[in-house]
């Protein structure tokens, strides 16, 4: 079974500075994709970046960009400048690539986020 | 486009009784999963439905079941409610196709 880890409950950042946020996950696919979700306090979960197993390159999502090492299993989330509006829970997750079919969404169990002014 | 909606968004409940969650899911979309969210257990798949088939469901009890339908909205019930069972309970939709999950902002379930 695949899993996801997220080793840091809490993080803090001062604001216009650059946090990275921890994920490892395991698996013995090949064909997957992995996610970092942000969860504000009004409770819904917002797809913050995505990454596909198969692409070497990083996904960048403006100040959001991740490290994505596929031989270590390992996945971070790189917030630069960060914003009052960062803070957040923020959580880590994996699904394979089943072509459309059986999709599952595996998570972490999150960083808690706080964005110092 | 509207989003993922659902009701109620808060709901408290006790020990035995059953209740039923509702999630209205993004137009267009025809698959909707379901996930809940404790402090302790984090967030866990619960079970997807597309076209008002069940087609993959997470390691839960019997009591918990869900239904779609031809609308592409979906139900999940929980029968014989236990204090274990209080959660956020999160629905997503997608475009079976392309695309991923967009997620709603969940129903509060407390058991009393």
């Amino acid at each position: 079974a695949q899993t996801v880890t997220q080793s840091q409950p809490e993080m803090s950042v001062q604001e216009a500075e650059t946090v990275t946020l921890s994920c490892t996950y395991d698996t013995s696919e090949s064909d997957y994709y992995l996610f970092w979700y942000k969860q504000p306090p009004s409770r819904q979960m917002i797809l913050v970046i995505r990454q596909e197993a198969y692409k070497q390159q990083n996904a960048t999502e403006n100040r959001f960009s991740v490290n994505f090492q596929k031989a270590a299993k390992s996945f971070s989330l790189k917030i630069s400048d960060s914003q009052l509006g960062d803070a957040a829970m923020y959580f880590c997750a994996y699904r394979e690539n089943s072509g459309g079919s059986n999709y599952k969404l595996t998570f972490g169990k999150g960083t808690l986020l706080t964005v110092n002014p | 486009k509207a989003g993922v909606t659902q009701t109620p968004r808060y709901l408290i409940k006790t020990r035995g009784q059953q209740v039923t969650l509702s999630c209205s899911p993004i137009s267009g979309h025809r698959s909707v999963s379901w996930y809940q969210q404790t402090p302790g257990q984090g967030l866990q798949f619960l079970f997807e439905y597309f076209s008002e088939t069940q087609r993959n469901k997470g390691n839960f009890p019997g009591r918990f079941s869900g239904r779609q339908f031809s609308n592409s909205r979906s139900e999940m019930n929980v029968s014989t409610l236990e204090l274990g069972d209080s959660a956020l309970y999160l629905c997503a939709s997608r475009d079976r196709v392309i695309g991923e999950a967009f997620f709603g902002q969940g129903t509060r379930l407390t058991v009393v």
